[in-house]
């Protein structure tokens, strides 16, 4: 089963500043299709990124993702308070898609 | 707007079954497939299945072969997860999420916690 480590495992940061968030494959990831979820307390996730560059649809630019082969990055500019929250990233070229255990991003 | 409702908390006992469902809106039901995943307290997301709405076909992950059965009633527009012999690691709150045109999840419904307990 394809594997997916999120580090680091909580960031802290102040708005305004940048975030990276690392996502690391057991096996390489083909086609790229990783995708990025933004997760708050009490509700449920919300795609941000698939195929590892793709915003979806409503997503503000200041979320970026990049990445190939193993090693996947979500990057946030310029942090908003509402940026703070929990971040999954998936794979969806496996038998079966996996998730990986989530970065919280925490205000400092 | 796509919204995707899913039917209220669950308290059932260990060995019972439970009958969770998803009503999506705000676009045609036939034409984006269904997926389940779960999301156990401290631990990550997990996928549990899909139904491709226009024609039934589902895909089950393996951890619930036998368990699991995902239906459609395309006339109520809904979509049905039934989780069988039912145990304590069976609790939490479980998402229906629209596929996103490959295995991704572009829409999620609010949840539905399921608590399973003697």
């Amino acid at each position: 089963e394809l594997m997916l480590t999120q580090s680091p495992g909580t960031l802290s940061l102040s708005p305004g500043e940048g975030a990276t968030l690392s996502c690391r494959a057991s096996q390489s990831v083909g086609n790229a299709y990783i995708a990025w979820y933004q997760q708050k307390p009490g509700q449920a996730p919300r795609l941000l990124i698939y195929g590892a560059s793709r915003r979806a649809t409503g997503i503000p630019d200041r979320f970026s993702g990049s990445g190939s082969g193993t090693d996947f990055t979500l990057t946030i500019t310029r942090l908003e308070p509402e940026d703070f929250a929990v971040y999954f990233c998936q794979q969806y070229a496996g038998l079966r898609c996996t998730f990986g255990q989530g970065t919280k991003l925490e205000i400092k | 707007q796509v919204l995707l409702v899913q039917s209220g908390a669950e308290v059932k006992k260990p060995g019972t079954s439970v009958r969770l469902s998803c009503k999506p809106s705000g676009y045609a039901f036939n034409t984006y497939a269904i997926h389940w995943v779960r999301q156990v307290p401290g631990q990550r997301l997990e996928w549990m299945g899909l139904i491709h709405v226009d024609n039934g076909n589902t895909e089950y992950s393996q951890t619930f072969q036998g368990r699991l059965t995902i239906t459609r009633d395309t006339s109520a527009r809904t979509v049905s997860l039934d989780l069988r012999s039912l145990r304590s690691d069976d609790t939490a709150v479980y998402y229906c999420a629209r596929d996103g045109r490959g295995y991704y999840f572009d829409y999620w419904g609010q949840g539905t916690r399921v608590t399973v307990s003697s």
